[in-house]
Order: C-alpha cells, then structure tokens, then sequence
C-alpha cells in the first residue's frame, strides 16, 4: 500500500516566491517521523528537514518549513525565497515506530521536480 | 569526516554476474540501509542493519545480500545480476538525537552507485 504520496510531479516557481511542495502520508502508528530530502540533478541526497509526530510545532530550519498537519496527515514541504539553486526533486519519506530511535524501515515519496525560473 | 561513502560510482555486469557494492560511514552510526532508486518511484528499501551483525529485510531484498561485520561497512552483494537490477543504489546511516529536549533522526545518504546489469 501506498504510504507516502507526492501528487505534484512537477512545480514551477518564480525565483524569490514561496512554493509549497504537497506530502500526505498514511500510517496507523502514533509515532513517526517525516523527512523531506532534495535531489539536484547531480543525484546525491541532502536532508532538509524533519518533524517527528510529537512534535507540536512545525519544524523549521533556514528557508525550508514543515507544515504539518497531523490530522490530515499531511507534511508540506515550504521554501520561502526560492533561490535558482533549490531546482531539484524533492523527496517526502516517513519512517514509522514507537520511540524516537525506532530503526524501521523509511518509505519515500515518488517525488516533485522543482524548477525555478529567474 | 567523509560521511556515507560508496563504491564504485558506475558499474556494468552481465546477467548472471556476481558483485559487491561497498558502504562505509565514519560518524559512529548505528544504523545502516541500502535503496534502490528508480525513475518514477523514489527510493525503496533494500536491506537495512540496526547494529553490528544485526540485519533485516526492506521492502525489496530479493536478489540481494548484506553483512554487517563493523559498525562502519555495510556491503551490499548482488548475487546474479539481472537487468531488473539496473538502477542506482544509494547507501544511508541515521542516528537520532537528542536536542533542547526534542529529538531528531537525521538519516545521510552517500553519492549513489550507478549500476547496469547487460
């Protein structure tokens, strides 16, 4: 089954705007963790950011936030300023557990192409 | 501090070949994992070592092999190349944290093995 789902395939963004990346999840677990990572074109994987499900605040770090909303189980991924080098996939992933250092499996989302245009 | 290193970064086989697809992490990680990642579907699970001698099953094991002998080598072995295998391998070690009282799991990926099986 199906557990993380990115619905845009591809996004465009004007540089300097704000663009959301869409992310909904399914699990039955009460904790878990959501994980966003970028992929330029040259193919490594960078961690962005991350939201554990206790979490009561959204996680932010620099121009990337996490807005989630755990009863629509959704972990939207928000860079403001959109600079030409954030063109990349952009990859939601979630791994399920009941405790923080749980060592399940990570599932990933199909993943976004951003392209932002100067 | 290399991170998560991989090697090689390409490699060509024949059906039906046999070979080893090294990891090894220098941040004391415990946790290990091997995914595959194919266009249009994120990265999957292969294998994954929550410690030294302790390894389990992704999403995706078939055809695949793993041993942790170290906490800082996770290879991965391929037993008889299939063109199914054609893909890019990525490696990734996690750790979770503890900080102002809120904790988070990071998870770093190497630069990927670029692998094509004839």
């Amino acid at each position: 089954a199906q557990k993380i789902t990115q619905t845009q395939p591809g996004m465009f963004v004007q540089e300097k705007e704000a663009v959301t990346l869409d992310c909904t999840y399914d699990t039955s677990d009460q904790s878990y963790g959501l994980f966003w990572y970028k992929q330029p074109s040259s193919g490594e994987m960078i961690f962005l950011i991350y939201q554990g499900s206790y979490d009561e605040q959204n996680a932010t770090e620099g121009r990337y936030s996490l807005n989630f909303q755990k009863a629509r189980k959704s972990a939207n991924l928000v860079i403001s300023a959109s600079q030409l080098g954030d063109s990349a996939m952009y990859f939601c992933a979630m791994r399920e557990g009941s405790s923080p250092f749980n060592t399940n499996d990570m599932r990933f989302g199909a993943g976004t192409r951003l392209t932002v245009k100067p | 501090n290399a991170g998560v290193t991989q090697t090689p970064k390409f490699q060509v086989l024949k059906t039906g070949q046999s070979m080893t697809l090294q990891c090894a992490q220098d941040m004391n990680h415990e946790y290990m994992s091997w995914y595959r990642q194919d266009p249009g579907m994120g990265l999957r699970l292969i294998h994954y070592s929550v410690g030294a001698g302790i390894t389990d099953q992704g999403e995706v094991p078939n055809g695949y092999n793993v041993s942790r002998s170290t906490t800082e080598d996770f290879p991965l072995r391929l037993l008889s190349a299939a063109p199914s295998q054609t893909s890019v391998y990525f490696c990734a070690s996690s750790t979770t944290f503890l900080v102002r009282g809120k904790f988070y799991n990071e998870q770093f990926f190497g630069p990927g093995t670029r692998l094509t099986v004839l």
